[in-house]
């Protein structure tokens, strides 16, 4: 079951803050973050394990509410080059093999 | 660079061409996947192979054909294409299968089916 992804689109200007979330109706033990520039690859960025640990890299940073089978990627002070397309994926626990991906969230970083 | 190539970028063919895309890592990685994205859809995962084993095929129609012939190499052999099959397709690499295991993705084959 694919994850859901809100909001599906949000412009920033540099410096703001901005969270993603991603959310899934089947029990999680693990979410991924990705990122992908337009005409590029998504890039990993960071992923969060069964267990609520929060994350962290440069200013961007994300949490994993395993109860509520939820997680949310926190952009603080963005910068032009965080413009992209955010991806959750997310491992349920009865599918040990496979990462679904959700929708995606486009971000867009203005001067 | 992620360490993960694919070839040809581009590629435009006929539906009743036979095509093939090439997808190598250089990452000492056990398992690569193979992905569809289509404009306005979430990513589509379509086959998975660990140490050379095919480990998953997610309802891929049989005019996709993969081949592992070792760990860092995976190909998908295209026949007899749709219009519709036209998308990104997109490899990736990871050190093992499984959900624990972030995934190092190539630049993609633009397809273009005619």
């Amino acid at each position: 079951q694919q994850p859901v992804q809100s909001p599906q689109a949000v412009i920033l200007r540099e410096g703001e803050d901005a969270v993603i979330n991603c959310s899934s109706s089947k029990a999680l033990y693990s979410v991924h973050w990705y990122r992908q520039k337009h005409g590029e690859a998504p890039v990993f960025l960071m992923i969060l394990l069964k267990g609520g640990e929060q994350k962290g890299h440069e200013k961007i940073s994300a949490s994993f509410n395993e109860k509520k089978q939820q997680s949310s990627l926190y952009l603080t002070a963005s910068q032009l080059s965080y413009s992209g397309t955010y991806f959750c994926g997310t491992g349920v626990v009865a599918s040990y093999d496979k990462v679904i991906f959700g929708p995606g969230t486009s971000l867009s970083v203005i001067p | 660079e992620t360490g993960v190539t694919q070839t040809p970028r581009h590629l435009v063919m006929g539906m009743t061409n036979k095509k093939s895309l090439k997808c190598e890592q250089h990452l000492g990685h056990n398992a690569m996947y193979w992905y569809k994205q289509s404009a306005k859809k979430p990513l589509e995962l379509m086959f998975v192979y660990n140490f050379k084993e095919q480990t998953e095929n997610n309802s891929v129609p049989s005019r996709f054909s993969p081949e592992c012939p070792n760990s860092s190499h995976l190909f998908l052999h295209l026949h007899t294409l749709q219009p519709e099959d036209s998308a990104l397709y997109l490899c990736a690499s990871s050190q093992d299968k499984g959900i624990t295991y972030e995934q190092y993705f190539g630049p993609g084959t633009r397809l273009t089916v005619t």
